[in-house]
């Protein structure tokens, strides 16, 4: 079965420019989750929706950083304009619906998309 | 409000020794625990889990870690380590609201 799946796994941009992290969750899971992370702070947890509906978005940063989820299979993650400390991997993870036998919230991470902002 | 901390930034072990990561948790009800491995360039797999039952769990890798609820602890531990252990370690809480949050780390090194 298909993992999440996010791209780019590498941006290289300059100051101001607008960058678009994406997602594909695993098909069937109902909750998605940004994460952030740096040395410096570790995991962070930006926004999560649960079935396309964002539920907490406490974590995101500054107005600069926005989150869509416009289907069960696909969310984006923008940052306008990009400065150099948004420099991070950003990952984006899903779980599955709380009903299945053996349920516990466990996350199952995509490969992260490494971003630079020069 | 809640959190998980990981008392060791970095841990070296020597080939075939023992291995015990600390976590502990502050949240008032038993939350759902997780270990997780991370790779270098790569994201977080899953080790093992706790939400009921047995306070001692089996994970994958020959993982084990157990839940002490009197020290709010979800220590992991491994009897022998081998050198592809050697990756960062997040111990992780979900509370009643969803939420996942992930303690700092903890960097594993080993030596052979």
């Amino acid at each position: 079965d298909a993992g999440v799946i996010q791209s780019p796994r590498h941006e290289v941009t300059e100051m101001g420019q607008e960058v678009t992290l994406r997602c594909k969750p695993i098909s069937g899971h109902d909750y998605l989750f940004w994460y952030r992370q740096t040395m410096m702070r570790g995991l962070e947890l930006l926004i999560y929706f649960n079935n396309n509906v964002p539920i907490d978005d406490s974590g995101m940063p500054e107005d600069r950083f926005s989150a869509k989820m416009p289907n069960a299979s696909f969310s984006t993650l923008k940052i306008q304009p990009s400065e150099p400390r948004d420099s991070a991997v950003y990952f984006c993870a899903s779980t599955p619906p709380q009903g299945l036998a053996g349920w516990a919230g466990e996350l199952f991470f995509g490969e992260g998309s490494r971003l630079t902002v020069l | 409000a809640q959190s998980v901390t990981q008392p060791d930034i970095h841990i070296t072990v020597s080939e075939g020794a023992s291995l015990e990561l600390r976590c502990n948790y502050s949240y008032g009800a038993t939350p759902y625990l997780f270990w997780y491995v991370q790779s270098p360039g790569q994201g977080l797999q899953l080790l093992l889990k706790y939400f009921s039952g047995d306070t001692l769990v089996q994970g994958i890798k020959g993982f084990e870690a157990e839940f002490k609820r009197s020290q709010s602890s979800f220590n992991l531990r491994k009897p022998s380590v081998h050198w592809s252990d050697a990756a960062e370690y997040f111990c992780a809480s979900k509370t009643s609201y969803d939420k996942v949050i992930f303690g700092p780390g903890t960097s594993l090194s080993v030596i052979p």
